[in-house]
């Protein structure tokens, strides 16, 4: 099994540029969760999905749009990125009730 | 509502002493708790979980938490401090039969280990 799958793994973006961050896991899990990772800041939750079709915002979801069209796809996506976006982005994902599984990461420079 | 707070953001110890990193949750439901460790430049790595089960919890590499509901602690301990050990701890905080309440991080303790 993959697991939990985030592409690009890396990326550049200049400012006022759009992209789109995949998350697929593999294990059949209702919930998927986006967090960003900045020093001294712990993880903070972007978007999550309970289940497919839906989602709902976490503690910093300004700058950010999701989808979950597929239970094991969720999308994260920066329409018009800013340098306050530079960050390292994890994607999670689990079962009612137990651990969550992690992403390797991606790590977003905007310049 | 959740949160969680670890109370130290850096630890140092020397090799072969024990470690003692300290969380304090708070849970409007009945919590499940995790700590999660992160080696430099690498992802999440799952140490250790409580589920409502026994209360002392063993671990990944020697370490164990210990769930205190009267205290709302789950600190996270290890007898004897190994190089290897040098990594970011988090503790966290969900509720045990809600998905709808995910999973919410403590901002980190960095633990340095001396040799």
């Amino acid at each position: 099994n993959a697991g939990v799958t985030q592409t690009p793994k890396f990326r550049v973006l200049k400012t006022g540029q759009s992209m789109t961050l995949l998350c697929a896991q593999d294990m059949n899990h209702e919930y998927m969760y986006w967090y960003r990772q900045d020093p001294g800041m712990g993880l903070r939750l972007i978007h999550y999905s309970v289940g497919e079709g839906t989602t709902a915002k976490g503690e910093v979801p300004d700058g950010y749009n999701v989808s979950r069209l597929k239970k094991q796809n969720f999308l994260l996506g920066l329409e018009s990125a800013a340098p306050s976006q530079t960050s390292v982005y994890f994607c999670a994902s689990r079962a009612l009730g137990t651990e969550a599984f992690f992403g390797q990461g991606t790590r977003l420079t905007v310049v | 509502a959740q949160s969680v707070t670890q109370l130290d953001s850096h630890v140092s110890v020397s090799e072969g002493t024990p470690v003692l990193l300290r969380c304090n949750y708070s849970s409007s439901y009945s919590p499940s708790l995790f700590w999660y460790v992160q080696h430099p430049n690498k992802g999440l790595q799952l140490l250790l979980k409580y589920t409502s089960a026994a209360t002392l919890v063993k671990g990944i590499n020697g370490f164990e938490a210990e769930f205190k509901k009267s205290e709302t602690s789950f600190h996270l301990t290890k007898p004897s401090a190994h190089m290897s050990d040098a990594a970011e701890y988090f503790c966290v905080v969900s509720a045990s039969n809600s998905g709808n309440t995910p999973l919410v991080f403590g901002k980190g303790t960095r633990l340095s280990v001396i040799a």
